[in-house]
């Protein structure tokens, strides 16, 4: 049973790009989580998703920044026109269903480094 | 808003215990969650207090008062491969997570 998935790995964007991480979850998990960690800090939540529904965003910048997790397919997060402040680790994590767990497994993260 | 504290940085030798502290404070708390994470990778679940008093699993126990809005982690016989980063995070609802900073460890020989 796989874990959670994240790709790429490690990510380059210059100034200005676009940049596309991807989730995929654990089998039998419908809920996907994406967070942020700086150098040194701990984990920032940003938004919590199920399957077409953002349920909850409140930690998402207002502008250039979008999560999906459609039907088909890995969720998305997507950082438009990217600043050297967007140079971070992104992590997802998934859970199942509500109520049958509180633990969150999380993907090995994606790097993204802007120049 | 919500905020949690812990120590930045611990110190022990192997086979010794330590305890990390976390005081927190959250509105829609539902429980206090510890992750272990290594060199940047994965953080991986260590325990879930979702009422007051001690879990033990292993090797690491947790504990909760909600009263006095603080947990800790207890690591017993510290190993060198326990040396990580270590953070608490509060529970709201589902398994959204409010993480502190961290707390890392160094176990040394």
């Amino acid at each position: 049973n796989a874990g959670v998935m994240q790709n790429p790995r490690h990510l380059v964007r210059r100034r200005g790009q676009e940049a596309r991480l991807r989730c995929s979850p654990m089998k039998g998990h419908s809920h996907v989580y994406w967070y942020r960690q700086l150098p040194e800090e701990g984990l920032k939540f940003m938004v919590y998703l199920q399957k077409e529904n953002i349920i909850d965003e409140s930690g998402m910048p207002k502008e250039r920044f979008s999560a999906e997790f459609p039907k088909e397919g890995p969720s998305i997060l997507r950082i438009q026109q990217v600043v050297r402040g967007d140079s971070a680790a992104y992590f997802c994590a998934s859970s199942p269903p509500s109520g049958a767990s509180t633990e969150a497994f999380f993907g090995q993260g994606t790097r993204l480094t802007v120049v | 808003g919500q905020s949690l504290e812990q120590p930045s940085e611990v110190t022990a030798v192997e086979g010794a215990i330590v305890q990390i502290n976390c005081t927190y404070q959250t509105s829609g708390f539902y429980g206090l969650s510890w992750y272990q994470q290594h060199d940047g990778g994965a953080p991986t679940f260590l325990s879930y207090n979702a009422l007051d008093g001690l879990e033990e699993t292993g090797r690491f126990s947790s504990f909760l008062s909600r009263s006095d809005s603080y947990g800790y982690l207890l690591l017993q016989e510290l190993q060198m491969k326990d040396s990580a980063s270590y953070f608490c995070a509060a529970n709201s609802g589902y398994s959204t997570l409010t993480f502190g900073k961290g707390t890392m460890l160094l176990v040394s020989p």
